[in-house]
C-alpha cells in the first residue's frame, strides 16, 4: 500500500479564496481523521469519520470549514472563504477499528494564505 | 485542548547517548501511543502501550508506563542523528486521538 496520500503538498492562496485539500487513505482503515498542526497550537483533531460518515465535527474551527467522505478511497476538506490565519500543516490520517498499528499519517499539505 | 503534555520540551544530546522523553495526561486512558514526526513529514507510529502494561520495547525504544502517576516516558537508547525529529504522546484509542505538544530532539554526530 502507498500509505496515505495527500494533495497537493503546497499550497498558496489569496484571502478570500476557497481550498480544497484531498486524502486518499489506506484501503481497508475504516477511521479517517483531520488534522491541523500549528507552532502556536500543536496538532488539533479537527474532524474524524467512521466508515465514510462524520463522527465528531467538534474540532472544525469555523462555519468556513467543512469535509467531507463521499466513498472509502476518498475525503476533502474545505475551506472557503480562506483566511491568513488558516495557514497551517493539515495532515490526514486514517486507522482501522483494531487501532494495534496506531494512525497512519499522510505528509500533509501546507497551506499559506496570503 | 491536549491531553498529554511532553517534557522536555527540547533535548539535545551527542551520538550514542540516551534520549529520555517524558509524557503526562489528564484523564485515565486505555493505551497510550508514542509517534515520531521528521522536518516536514508526517507523523510515524512508534508504539503503543496499553493500560495494563507497564513497559515495552521495540528495537532500541523503552517505554514505560505508570498510570498511578498518569506519566510515560520513551528511552532512545544509543541514539544517532537520524533520530532528530519531534516526538508525540498521544492517548484517546482508534477512534480520537489526541497529542501532546512534543518534544524536540536533536542529535549531534
Amino acid at each position: 500500500d502507498a500509505g496515505v496520500i495527500q494533495s497537493p503538498r503546497h499550497e498558496v492562496t489569496e484571502m478570500g479564496q476557497e481550498v480544497t485539500l484531498r486524502c486518499k487513505p489506506i484501503s481497508g482503515h475504516d477511521y479517517l481523521f483531520w488534522y491541523r498542526q500549528t507552532m502556536m497550537r500543536g496538532l488539533e483533531l479537527l474532524i474524524y469519520f467512521n466508515n465514510n460518515v462524520p463522527i465528531d465535527d467538534s474540532g472544525m474551527p469555523e462555519d468556513r470549514f467543512s469535509a467531507k467522505m463521499p466513498n472509502a478511497s476518498f475525503s476533502t476538506l474545505k475551506i472557503q472563504p480562506s483566511e491568513p490565519r488558516d495557514s497551517a500543516v493539515y495532515f490526514c490520517a486514517s486507522s482501522s477499528r483494531t487501532g494495534v498499528g496506531g494512525y497512519t499519517f499522510g505528509s500533509g499539505t501546507r497551506l499559506t494564505v496570503v | 485542548s491536549q491531553q498529554g503534555e511532553e517534557d522536555p520540551q527540547a533535548l539535545s544530546i551527542q551520538e550514542g547517548e540516551n534520549a529520555t522523553m517524558n509524557c503526562s495526561y489528564k484523564t485515565s486512558i486505555n493505551n497510550l501511543q508514542w509517534y515520531r514526526q521528521n522536518s516536514g513529514r508526517g507523523l510515524v507510529h512508534l508504539i503503543l502501550i496499553r493500560s495494563n502494561e507497564r513497559e515495552k520495547h521495540s528495537g532500541r525504544l523503552r517505554v514505560t508506563l505508570d498510570t498511578s502517576k498518569k506519566s510515560s516516558s520513551l528511552l532512545i537508547t544509543a541514539s544517532r542523528a537520524a533520530d532528530t525529529a519531534s516526538y508525540f504522546c498521544a492517548t484517546g484509542g482508534y477512534n480520537k486521538l489526541i497529542f501532546g505538544a512534543g518534544t524536540r530532539l536533536a542529535v549531534h554526530p
